[in-house]
Order: structure tokens, then C-alpha cells, then sequence
């Protein structure tokens, strides 16, 4: 069975400062691993993925995240937080060979603080 | 804008009243989904549709019924509206054979039943 475990239900950082959500998933696949961003009252949007190709994946608005076998992680970094990154991410996992087979994780809501 | 619509955006029901929440995709996906999305626990598949002609269950189906009415358009109706069922409601869509890319998200559609 697929679960996925967001560390942090809430992360305050300072504008300007670094930012790191934490997650962790368990699969008994090689799983697809996704970050998806929603800003208040929008729908999701996808910020990257883990395909299995690179470890470390580039995403939108200079967010990266890296994939640890080892530690079966996918966190999220981002080297300078803006105010606009004020929102709710949400670490994702499927295994790809069910459709319903895709688990979201509870969510991190991340504040910026001027 | 390509992309996948929900209509309406809000909704306040009487319990037992019945509704059918709209969506469309103009992208050409084959696969469609209904979630619901409660405070803290991610998003909850209820049903989904592989391809035009064929609907599944989710994680959570009871007191839903869908239907895939072609290829863009994938209807979710609640046939005696109860409180249990406030929740934010978002239609996704992909492309099966592409699931790497992920969901393409609706904006929602807040329903409220009093």
C-alpha cells in the first residue's frame, strides 16, 4: 500500500529566507513522486515531478525537490522564498499502475513573513 | 485558455436536495476525476473515468454518481445532498498514457449543505 507523510502541517519562513517542506512517501513501486501549489481558493497546480530519470527535478518558480531512495523522500526546497509562495503544497505519489492508485498527502500550509 | 472548467464555483444545498456539478476539459485527456478536498486530508479520489464510456469507483463513492458524457465532459451529481457532503470538489483530467505528467486541475466548486 501507497502512503505519503507530509512532515510539517504549517512552515512560517521570512521573505528572502530559504524554504524546505518535507516528505516522505511509501510504495511498493517505483513510484512517480509530484508537487502540486494551491494559492487561496485556485484550483492545484503542478509545481514538478519524479519520473524516475533525475534524482533532482527542477519545477516552476524556482522550486526544486530531490528524490532519496534511501530515506523514501521528496522534499521540497526553494532557495529564497517571495510572498507570492504563500499557499498550500501538497506532496503526491502513484505507483502508475492504477488510476486510482494516486495518494495526495495532507498538505503544507507555508507562510511568508515580510 | 486550455484547461479544465468547473461549474458552479459556489453552491449552498438544503440537506436532501439534489445537484450535478459541470466539468469540461478541452486539452483532449481520456482520463477524468472528481475529489473532494477536506481541511487536513488532502484530496479524496470518488470516481473516475479511464476513458469515454467507463466510470470506477474512488476512494470515496458513497452518496455520488457520475457520468462521462463524452469525451470533455465528466458530470458528478449527489442525489440527497447531506452536511457530511461540504466539502471544495475539483474535476481533474490527464492523459492516462501520459500519467507522468500529472492532473490538470479545475478551480473547484465549494458546496455547502445546511
Amino acid at each position: 500500500a501507497q502512503s505519503v507523510t507530509q512532515l510539517d502541517s504549517h512552515v512560517s519562513v521570512s521573505e528572502g529566507t530559504p524554504v524546505l517542506l518535507r516528505c516522505n512517501y511509501s510504495s511498493s513501486y517505483s513510484p512517480s513522486l509530484f508537487w502540486y501549489v494551491q494559492h487561496p481558493n485556485k484550483g492545484l497546480q503542478l509545481l514538478l515531478k519524479y519520473t524516475s530519470a533525475a534524482t533532482l527535478v527542477k519545477g516552476i518558480n524556482g522550486f526544486e525537490a530531490e528524490f532519496k531512495k534511501s530515506e523514501t523522500s521528496f522534499h521540497l526546497t526553494k532557495p529564497s522564498a517571495h510572498m507570492s509562495d504563500a499557499a498550500e503544497y501538497f506532496c503526491v505519489v502513484s505507483d502508475q499502475t492504477s488510476y486510482d492508485k494516486v495518494i495526495f498527502g495532507p498538505g503544507t500550509s507555508l507562510s511568508v513573513i515580510p | 485558455n486550455a484547461g479544465v472548467t468547473q461549474t458552479p464555483k459556489f453552491q449552498v444545498l438544503k440537506t436532501g436536495q439534489s445537484m450535478t456539478l459541470q466539468c469540461a476539459q478541452d486539452m483532449n485527456h481520456n482520463s477524468m476525476y472528481w475529489y473532494r478536498q477536506d481541511p487536513g486530508m488532502g484530496l479524496r479520489l470518488i470516481y473516475y473515468s479511464a476513458s469515454e464510456g467507463t466510470t470506477d469507483k474512488g476512494e470515496v463513492p458513497n452518496g455520488y454518481n457520475v457520468s462521462r458524457l463524452n469525451k470533455r465532459e465528466f458530470s458528478l451529481r449527489l442525489e440527497s445532498a447531506a452536511p457530511s457532503q461540504t466539502s471544495v470538489y475539483f474535476c481533474a483530467s490527464n492523459d492516462r498514457d501520459s500519467m507522468y505528467y500529472g492532473y490538470t486541475f479545475g478551480s473547484g466548486t465549494r458546496l455547502t449543505v445546511v
